[in-house]
C-alpha cells in the first residue's frame, strides 16, 4: 500500500540552526511528494513538492530532493527562524493523497 | 484570489446528534476532498469529488457520513448520528487540475478546517 512516515516530534530549535524533517513513503510506482506547513490556526499550505525522481522542491528556504533509490524526502533548511514554527507534514500523491502524522517545530529566539 | 471557505469553524454537540459542514472552494476548481484530522494524526482523505461527481469514498464511514456536490461548486459534509470518536477538524480542500488515476501533482488548497467536539 501508499503511506507515509515522518520524524516524530516535537522539535525545538533555537533561531539560526539547521533543520531537517526526516520523511521516508511507501507507494507502488511513482508518486509525487510534498510537504505542506500549518501555523498555527491556520489551514496546511503547500510549501513545496517534488513530482519525479532527484526533483528539488525548494521555497522560503526549506529545500527537500525526491530520492528515489532511498525512498525519502527529508526537509532541509540551514537558518531557521522563530516564524518557521510550525507543524510539518510529508505527503505523497499516488491516486489519493496519504499525509503523514506531523512533525511540530517550535523556534526559540 | 479568494481561498477555501468552510463554516462553522467550532461546532460542539452531543453523540447521536446530527451535524453538517460547509465548503466553498476556490472559483473555477472542478476537485473537491474532504479529510478528517483527528488531534496528533494526518489528514486522512474522506472523499473526493471531480465536479459533482465521487472519485473516491472508499474510506468514508457510510453508515454516518454523508457528503454531496450537487451542482459542482460547494458542498457539504454530514455526520449522522454523531459518536465520540467523530471528534476531530474536518479540512476542505479543492484543486484545479482534472484529476486522472495514477498521478495527481496538483496543490491541494485548504481551507481552515472545522473544528467538532462530540460530548
Amino acid at each position: 500500500g501508499n503511506s507515509v512516515t515522518q520524524m516524530e516530534g516535537p522539535v525545538t530549535l533555537s533561531e539560526e540552526a539547521f533543520l531537517t524533517i526526516n520523511c521516508t513513503y511507501t507507494a507502488t510506482g511513482y508518486p509525487s511528494l510534498f510537504w505542506y506547513v500549518q501555523y498555527p490556526g491556520e489551514g496546511l499550505q503547500l510549501l513545496l513538492k517534488a513530482t519525479k525522481a532527484d526533483d528539488k522542491g525548494s521555497n522560503k528556504g526549506f529545500e527537500a530532493t525526491y530520492r528515489k533509490e532511498t525512498t525519502s524526502f527529508h526537509l532541509e533548511k540551514g537558518s531557521v527562524q522563530v516564524s518557521d514554527s510550525a507543524v510539518y507534514f510529508c505527503a505523497l500523491s499516488r491516486n489519493q493523497f496519504y499525509f503523514g502524522t506531523g512533525t511540530s517545530l517550535t523556534v526559540i529566539p | 484570489e479568494a481561498g477555501v471557505a468552510q463554516s462553522p469553524r467550532y461546532k460542539i454537540i452531543e453523540k447521536r446528534q446530527s451535524v453538517a459542514f460547509w465548503c466553498n472552494p476556490i472559483s473555477g476548481h472542478a476537485t473537491l476532498y474532504w479529510y478528517q484530522q483527528i488531534l496528533g494524526q494526518g489528514p486522512k482523505l474522506l472523499i473526493q469529488f471531480q465536479n459533482n461527481g465521487v472519485v473516491d469514498d472508499s474510506q468514508l464511514p457510510k453508515d454516518r457520513f454523508s457528503a454531496e456536490r450537487l451542482k459542482g461548486v460547494d458542498s457539504t459534509l454530514k455526520i449522522q448520528p454523531a459518536k465520540l470518536e467523530d471528534s476531530a477538524v474536518y479540512l476542505c480542500a479543492s484543486s484545479s487540475l482534472t484529476f486522472l488515476a495514477g498521478h495527481n501533482t496538483d496543490t491541494q488548497y485548504f481551507g481552515p478546517g472545522t473544528r467538532l467536539t462530540v460530548l
